[in-house]
């Protein structure tokens, strides 16, 4: 149950678009798409908001987008907002029928 | 609305027992999978453990597995967590989500309560 792979920290300017990675392996991003991204404010609980690879919950802005390639998912933010930073977390469904999640990416808005 | 409401959490002794519970509101308790994730101070989410919508099966990261139990009692629409043999690296916020029906995204989460292992 090793963490899912992603950058420590991704910044970018006001109005940019960013790409986050979460590297997993065959037993879990490459093979299911259970893949879900959640963002946490200081203090706060997460938030999901991506889900199944590239769905969005009710409410959540279509800023956010999802993909999967191999055994490598990415959540993108276009026109990246002060309110976007955050901590982002991405998740998925195992062989083993088990979770996992990946280390956590800072996003800071220059 | 949905809500979560952990309760429980506090300084145990470094071998000791604590219960978590998680009380929901706000939709059918008994049609949803649970899960119970935590965040060590400073640092990432972990996911612990998963209960069906029936209470079996159960699902536990190794890191817990063998000294911590899921469980749920629908009827009180409460999930619990018992942690056992407690270790200092079990301090964390501990989080209860609700997934998402019948998928494997949590939806839904608490506001979390601070386990705190010292001695």
């Amino acid at each position: 149950q090793s963490a899912l792979t992603q950058p420590a920290s991704v910044s970018g300017s006001p109005g940019q678009s960013i790409t986050i990675s979460c590297t997993g392996t065959s037993s879990d991003v490459g093979t299911y798409n259970y893949v879900s991204w959640y963002q946490q404010h200081p203090g706060k609980a997460p938030k999901l908001i991506i889900y199944d690879v590239s769905n969005r919950p009710s409410g959540v802005s279509n800023r956010f987008s999802g993909s999967k390639s191999g055994n490598t998912a990415s959540l993108t933010i276009s026109g990246l907002q002060a309110e976007d930073e955050a901590d982002y977390y991405c998740n998925s469904y195992t062989s083993s029928s088990t979770r996992v999640f990946g280390t956590g990416t800072r996003v800071t808005v220059l | 609305e949905v809500q979560l409401l952990e309760s429980g959490g506090g300084l145990v002794q470094p071998g000791g027992s604590l219960r978590l519970s998680c009380a929901g509101s706000g939709f059918t308790f008994s049609s949803y999978a649970m899960n119970w994730v935590r965040q060590a101070p400073g640092k990432g989410l972990e996911w612990v453990s998963t209960i069906s919508d029936s209470g079996d099966p159960t699902y536990y990261a190794d890191s817990v597995k063998g000294r911590f139990a899921i469980s749920r009692d629908n009827s009180k629409n409460t999930l619990y967590l018992q942690m056992n043999s407690l270790r200092a690296e079990d301090t964390a916020v501990y989080y209860c989500a609700k997934d998402r029906y019948n998928d494997y995204a949590a939806d839904s989460w608490g506001q979390g309560t601070l386990v705190t292992v010292s001695s």
